[in-house]
């Protein structure tokens, strides 16, 4: 059972536009949210959080939204750049209980130059 | 400062043999943390520590799957007869408090024939 899903395997985004990236949850216990970066090779590298009692949390040029009704989140990088290109996954916790991180399958992201 | 380091780096054994993943996390981290990420797949959490214990074995995916912690540092993760669908990359993160953001090593490529 696919409790965090990234419909989209793959993304690519000129360079200096925004690249948007997506993922859903059906799980109502998660109430954090993480996006990772992963490059070949290497671990993945922590991007941007949220909390279930925010909407919107930003830094730099990246920016989570989160939309609790629809249990959707979603990543903006504005302006995109070349160094931005790696597999993006989106990651789920649930306070009470486990202290696992739940992942989608990942958006691999392309920026053209 | 030095980041979650794992080794071998890449490990290719025969089928039916016992292997040995290591991971060594950061000084001071507390929670410790196994995953693995089969082929296009997300990451699949196998199991958790606080300290030198366990709370979390939930993810192990048979008893072949085993995992000890030993001085609040370095664990082992031991996989006994492999099996070809074993073949994944074995990832160790680490946190500082039970809660907080998951640092990634780079990963053991385990590949079974």
């Amino acid at each position: 059972d696919q409790q965090v899903k990234q419909n989209s395997p793959s993304l690519s985004v000129q360079e200096g536009r925004i690249s948007i990236l997506n993922c859903d949850y059906t799980n109502s216990m998660f109430d954090y949210f993480l996006w990772y970066k992963k490059y070949p090779a290497e671990g993945p590298t922590f991007l941007i959080s949220i909390s279930s009692i925010k909407d919107k949390n930003e830094d730099g040029r990246f920016t989570v939204f989160l939309n609790k009704s629809a249990k959707h989140l979603s990543l903006h990088i504005v302006p995109s750049q070349p160094g931005d290109s790696a597999v993006y996954f989106c990651a789920a916790r649930a306070f009470q209980g486990a202290q696992k991180l739940v992942f989608g399958q990942g958006t691999r992201l392309t920026i053209n130059p | 400062g030095a980041g979650v380091s794992q080794s071998p780096s890449n490990k290719v054994t025969e089928k039916g043999k016992d292997v040995e993943l290591r991971c060594d996390p950061i000084s001071g981290h507390t929670a410790l943390y196994w995953y693995r990420q089969r082929l296009g797949q997300g990451l699949e959490f196998l199991i958790y520590f606080q300290g030198n214990s366990a709370p979390d074995k939930s993810g192990l995916p048979s008893d072949r799957f085993s995992a000890e912690r030993t001085g609040e540092s370095v664990s082992t993760l031991t996989i006994q007869r492999t099996q070809q669908e074993d073949s994944a990359v074995y990832l160790c993160a680490s946190s500082q408090q039970r809660y907080n953001e998951q640092f990634f090593g780079p990963g053991t490529r385990l590949t079974v024939l």
